[in-house]
């Protein structure tokens, strides 16, 4: 199975900060790559998919990049609604794999 | 819309079964492959069962292979999730969701709000 490992597993940020989080494959997945956004008690939502593809709907403050086993999402000016938990998901090769996620607190 | 609406989750006992629905429209169904995605309490997302949009290819995960089998109607429009020698490691939020088109159940685009088993004596 491919491993998906975030960095960093939370952090803290106020409103208008950029933010940046990580994602790294235990191998190449090329550019099979989703981010999505879970808020507390809801279900996830896809923002990202293949690497830096923005769904219909999600601000264009949300920007995705990367390929092979590096990959970043970035929050250009954050705003109260991004507080939320980030996931990193493979979508290369089956078993799907997350990350561990990572936790954007306000400051 | 897109609306995916599960069901069927509650507090079973160890060893004990239930079967997990999930009901879908404002899409054709049988165009897409499905999959089951858990989420033990205060922990991540783990994937562990897919169904191609015909119902003929499955996948489950090793954690749940043997015990648990994914299966679909599409007159129906209803995804299933049987889970057979529930263990307490099962007590998760269930969430079903929707895959890319018919056959790639990798790609998730919609996820329904989930349903709760714990799994407890």
């Amino acid at each position: 199975d491919i491993q998906m490992t975030q960095s960093p597993s939370s952090l803290s940020a106020s409103v208008g900060d950029r933010v940046t989080i990580t994602c790294r494959a235990s191998q190449s997945i090329k550019s099979y790559l989703n981010w999505h956004q879970q808020k507390p008690g809801k279900a996830p939502k896809l923002l990202i998919s293949a690497a830096s593809s923005l769904q219909s709907g999600v601000p264009s403050r949300f920007s995705g990049s990367g390929s092979g086993t590096d990959f970043s999402l970035t929050i250009s000016s954050l705003q109260p609604e991004d507080f939320a938990t980030y996931y990193c998901q493979q979508s290369y090769s089956t078993p799907v794999t997350f990350g561990q996620g990572t936790k954007l607190e306000i400051k | 819309e897109v609306q995916l609406l599960e069901s069927g989750g509650g507090l079973v006992q160890p060893g004990g079964s239930l079967r997990l629905s999930c009901a879908a429209s404002g899409f054709t169904f049988s165009d897409f492959a499905m999959s089951w995605v858990r989420q033990a309490p205060g922990k991540g997302l783990e994937w562990i069962s897919g169904i191609t949009g015909s119902g003929v290819n499955t996948y489950l995960t090793d954690s749940v292979k043997g015990r648990f089998t994914i299966s679909r109607d599409n007159s129906k429009n209803t995804l299933f999730l049987l889970m057979n020698s529930l263990r307490a490691e099962d007590t998760a939020v269930y969430y079903c969701a929707r895959g890319e088109n018919a056959y790639n159940w990798n790609d998730v685009d919609y996820w329904g709000q989930g349903t709760l088993v714990a799994v407890s004596s």
